[in-house]
């Protein structure tokens, strides 16, 4: 069974210019995750989506993140101005929302340089 | 507030066992995860508790009191590939993952 699969895995950026991260989840799994990880702290949840609906989007900085999963598959992440704070890995997990308590299975994760 | 706790950074001698503990506050709870994540890698699953025990899954074993708000992870017979950052991550009562932000595991020959 193939995993979560992002791309690209590295960018970087200058401060103001913008960047997309594609996602693609485990075949048949409903429920999709962003999380911004920097270094040397645990994952924070940008947004999660249940099928191509939003669940929670609670800390997404909306001014100038967005999130969209149109199909209820794949997802992109934008960053649009992009500022030297969002140097961080972008992680996209999945899990087969089958039930709350599911195990969430992580992608490589885009390692995002802002200079 | 929703927090957890864990240590920052740990050493332990291939062969030797090592315990890592995980402290958590949450509103709610729905199970405790452990994931090993690799330096420049994604989180992995290492095992899930929601009742209190022990799990034992090989050379790793996870423990869970809910009383306590409490958790371990103990890793037997440690390997140089052992050498990884461990996260603790507790589910709220909205099935929400609260991480904490990982112990770096260090192994020495």
């Amino acid at each position: 069974e193939a995993g979560v699969a992002q791309s690209p895995r590295y960018k970087i950026i200058e401060k103001r210019q913008s960047v997309a991260f594609w996602c693609n989840p485990i075949s048949g799994h409903a429920t999709l995750y962003w999380y911004q990880q920097i270094l040397g702290q645990g994952p924070k949840l940008l947004i999660q989506f249940q099928n191509n609906g939003v669940v929670d989007d609670s800390q997404l900085p909306k001014d100038r993140f967005s999130a969209e999963r149109l199909k209820g598959v794949d997802s992109t992440l934008k960053i649009q101005p992009a500022k030297l704070e969002d140097s961080a890995v972008y992680l996209c997990a999945s899990s087969s929302g089958t039930s709350g308590a599911d195990t969430q299975y992580f992608g490589p994760g885009t390692r995002l340089t802002v200079l | 507030g929703q927090n957890i706790d864990q240590p920052t950074e740990m050493t332990a001698t291939e062969g030797a066992i090592v315990q890592i503990n995980c402290t958590y506050q949450t509103s709610g709870f729905n199970g405790l995860f452990w994931y090993q994540q690799h330096a420049g890698e994604a989180p992995t699953f290492l095992s899930y508790n929601v009742l209190d025990g022990l799990e034992e899954k090989g050379r790793f074993s996870s423990f869970l009191s809910r009383s306590k708000g409490y958790s371990y992870l103990l890793l037997k017979e440690l390997q140089m590939k052992d050498s990884a950052s461990y996260l603790c991550a507790a589910m709220d009562s909205n099935y929400q993952l609260i991480w904490g932000a990982g112990t770096k595991l260090i192994i020495k020959p």
